[in-house]
């Protein structure tokens, strides 16, 4: 079975603090794909990465990185310098390369000026 | 390029009523998604459709829903006889299958409330 844990329910930080985000995965596909979306209190997912599970490289885009590592099954997601627009609920998801997507629970970030 | 967009963004209505929701995709997207969301939880796969065809029904899909997409463009799903248990966040997704990569794309969703 499939499966995503996000341990951390919430997590409050002073702006301009960098902020970790763990996501940890279960699966026993060979091939799959894990995934960030932010929510913001408006409702819309937004899309924010793909990771395949053939590439371990990590990856940056402006003030955010992921740490991808297949061997403790982890896809984290830091925010450096975080500031009060990225107060929202981040989620990780995980696809077998099918169809659905699943997610955790998510983590409530806020971001305090 | 527009997103996915859904309407209503909000509903009310009384335990006992149907109700039904309309997700307008991506355009030249041909997978279309819908999830539930209740307060504090992530998504919950409910159905999938390829262009015209529904290829997968979740267990919490119960007798009572039923989705269509009829010409592979916009989906509705309804909810016939609701329940207090149906009160929850409708998202819909949209994505482009091709060579087994995708990534969903999600519409606001409809916020559903049974009274």
């Amino acid at each position: 079975a499939q499966k995503v844990t996000q341990a951390q329910t919430e997590i409050s930080v002073v702006e301009k603090e960098d902020v970790t985000l763990d996501c940890v995965y279960e699966t026993r596909d060979t091939t799959y794909y894990l995934f960030w979306y932010k929510q913001p209190p408006s409702g819309e997912l937004v899309f924010l990465i793909r990771r395949n599970s053939f590439d371990e490289q990590n990856e940056i885009s402006g003030r955010y990185s992921w740490n991808f590592q297949k061997s403790t099954s982890s896809f984290n997601f830091t925010i450096t310098a975080s500031q009060v627009v990225d107060s929202a609920v981040y989620f990780c998801a995980l696809s077998g390369g099918t169809y659905k997507y699943i997610f955790g629970t998510g983590t409530r970030l806020k971001v305090l000026a | 390029d527009t997103g996915v967009s859904q309407d209503p963004r909000h509903k009310i209505t009384k335990r006992g009523q149907n109700v039904t929701f309309r997700c307008d995709p991506i355009s030249e997207h041909n997978r279309l998604y819908w999830y539930r969301q209740t307060l504090g939880q992530g998504p919950e796969f409910l159905t999938y459709f390829q262009n015209e065809a529904q290829l997968e029904k979740s267990r919490l899909l119960s007798d009572r829903f039923s989705a269509e997409r009829p010409k592979g463009s916009f989906s509705t799903l309804e909810i016939q006889r609701t329940e207090q248990g149906d009160s929850a966040m409708y998202l819909c997704a949209s994505s482009l299958i091709w060579d087994s990569r995708e990534t969903q794309y999600f519409g606001p969703g409809t916020r559903l409330l049974v009274l």
